[in-house]
């Protein structure tokens, strides 16, 4: 039972354009969200979070976006460039104290140059 | 601060060999976790601790065991390898109530079970 999904493999964007990585969620005891980056051969770095209290986070080019009456959230990078080539793990935290994360399966972008 | 590191970086173990893999974090984090990630998929929680002494279950949880005597140290136990183990093992750490939920990540251990 998969409770966060990032269907999109793969995703191609040139360079300067917007990156858009979606991620879906089923369990709605779910509260926070974060954004992990992943380059080969490293543990994932923390990029971006947002409570569900809000709708919109920003920081710099990253903007996430959360739509909770259709549990999903977005993470745009704008613009791209070639150091965000990497893969991008979605994460979700209900509040039971242990701060327990559930991971989507990630999506790996390669920004073209 | 060298934040979470982990030992080894690279194991092959044969069928039935046990090992541990080291964790050890400087940020005087309360929380420790570790997870599994195998090709192509997200990361899963295997156990996780919330404070010196005590742990607990993750999603997989089967085949492994860890202790927490320390703040610092998390340490994950393989009994008895099998193939399906073969996987990158993140450990990671995090300040409780901090109610960011930021884990900060070791480098990984990368384990081929043949």
């Amino acid at each position: 039972d998969q409770q966060v999904k990032q269907n999109s493999p793969s995703l191609s964007v040139q360079e300067g354009r917007i990156s858009i990585l979606n991620c879906d969620y089923t369990n709605s005891m779910f509260d926070y969200f974060l954004w992990y980056k992943k380059y080969p051969a490293e543990g994932p770095t923390f990029l971006i979070s947002i409570s569900s209290i809000k709708d919109k986070n920003e920081d710099g080019r990253f903007t996430v976006f959360l739509n909770k009456s259709a549990k999903h959230l977005s993470l745009h990078i704008v613009p791209s460039q070639p150091g965000d080539s990497a893969v991008y793990f979605c994460a979700a935290s209900a509040n039971f104290g242990n701060e327990k994360l559930t991971f989507g399966t990630g999506t790996r972008l390669t920004i073209i140059p | 601060n060298a934040g979470v590191t982990q030992t080894p970086k690279f194991r092959i173990l044969k069928i039935g060999q046990s090992m541990t893999l080291q964790c050890t974090q400087d940020m005087n984090h309360n929380y420790m976790y570790w997870y599994r990630q195998d090709p192509g998929m997200g990361l899963k929680l295997i156990y996780y601790s919330v404070g010196a002494g005590i742990t607990d279950k993750g999603e997989v949880p089967n085949g492994y065991n860890v202790s927490r005597s320390t703040t610092e140290d998390f340490p994950l136990r393989l009994e008895l390898a099998a193939p399906s183990q073969t996987s990158v093992y993140f450990c990671a750490s995090s300040l409780a109530g901090s109610r960011s939920y930021e884990q900060y990540f070791g480098p990984g251990t990368r384990l081929t079970v043949t």
